[in-house]
């Protein structure tokens, strides 16, 4: 199994609401990443996780919440956001963050609209 | 982190190979030449990477310029499903305290003319 699964598909919310993007892996990578991509843009790179812990913060605003529960799930918490942080979610993960670069699989991402 | 450069957009026949170039010619020594694609509607997806030699592999093969500031991709067969934006990307080894970070410039809207 080579997928990197996202939930939900698309999101719309309001400024005042809280909500939580999913991600799941089951390849056993021990790093996890979470992008951000604005339309017709390069993905951004915001968090990385490397064996459950924040390894990489791109400077990402606090209404930004990464979590890593376990080797297995990522979440992104979401709270008072603004709507340009309208843009496509994408998760990913790969085998490791040290040695050699190994390839990150790429989940099919989150489309969230901020009303 | 080291930039590169890549056309904006490249059209190609079906069924003819694509060459895609990628320029870097502030490359470091131990940095990693790495190609990503998006498809529609997709996440990206991993092509291939390499450092110093050729590589080849099932999707593409890469060939890397003999003074490493140089690249290009080779789709050796361009079918429709390869329309895509192709990312070059470089990226040093990943250590204990520099850690895997694929950066991604504007890449190459690919097209394929049916």
């Amino acid at each position: 199994d080579t997928e990197v699964t996202q939930t939900p598909k698309h999101l719309v919310m309001g400024m005042t609401n809280k909500k939580s993007l999913k991600c799941e892996q089951h390849m056993g990578h021990r790093a996890m990443y979470w992008y951000k991509q604005k339309a017709k843009k390069p993905p951004e790179l915001m968090f990385v996780y490397s064996y459950e812990k924040l390894s990489i913060n791109e400077s990402v605003p606090s209404r930004f919440s990464p979590e890593c529960p376990n080797s297995s799930l990522l979440n992104l918490h979401l709270h008072a956001l603004q709507p340009e942080d309208s843009a496509l979610y994408l998760c990913a993960s790969s085998q490791d963050t040290s040695g050699s670069p190994y390839e990150q699989y790429f989940g099919p991402g989150t489309r969230l609209t901020v009303t | 982190d080291a930039k590169t450069t890549q056309p904006n957009s490249m059209e190609s026949n079906e069924e003819e190979p694509v060459h895609l170039p990628c320029n870097h010619s502030t490359i470091s020594g131990t940095d990693y030449i790495h190609w990503y694609r998006q498809l529609p509607s997709q996440g990206p997806e991993y092509v291939i990477h390499g450092l110093t030699s050729n590589v080849n592999n099932r999707m593409a093969s890469l060939a890397i310029a003999e003074d490493r500031k140089s690249s290009t991709l080779i789709l050796h067969r361009a079918t429709l499903r390869d329309a895509a934006v192709y990312y070059c990307i470089l990226s040093p080894p990943a250590t204990e305290t520099s850690y895997d970070k694929v950066i991604f410039g504007p890449g190459t809207s690919s097209s394929v003319i049916p």
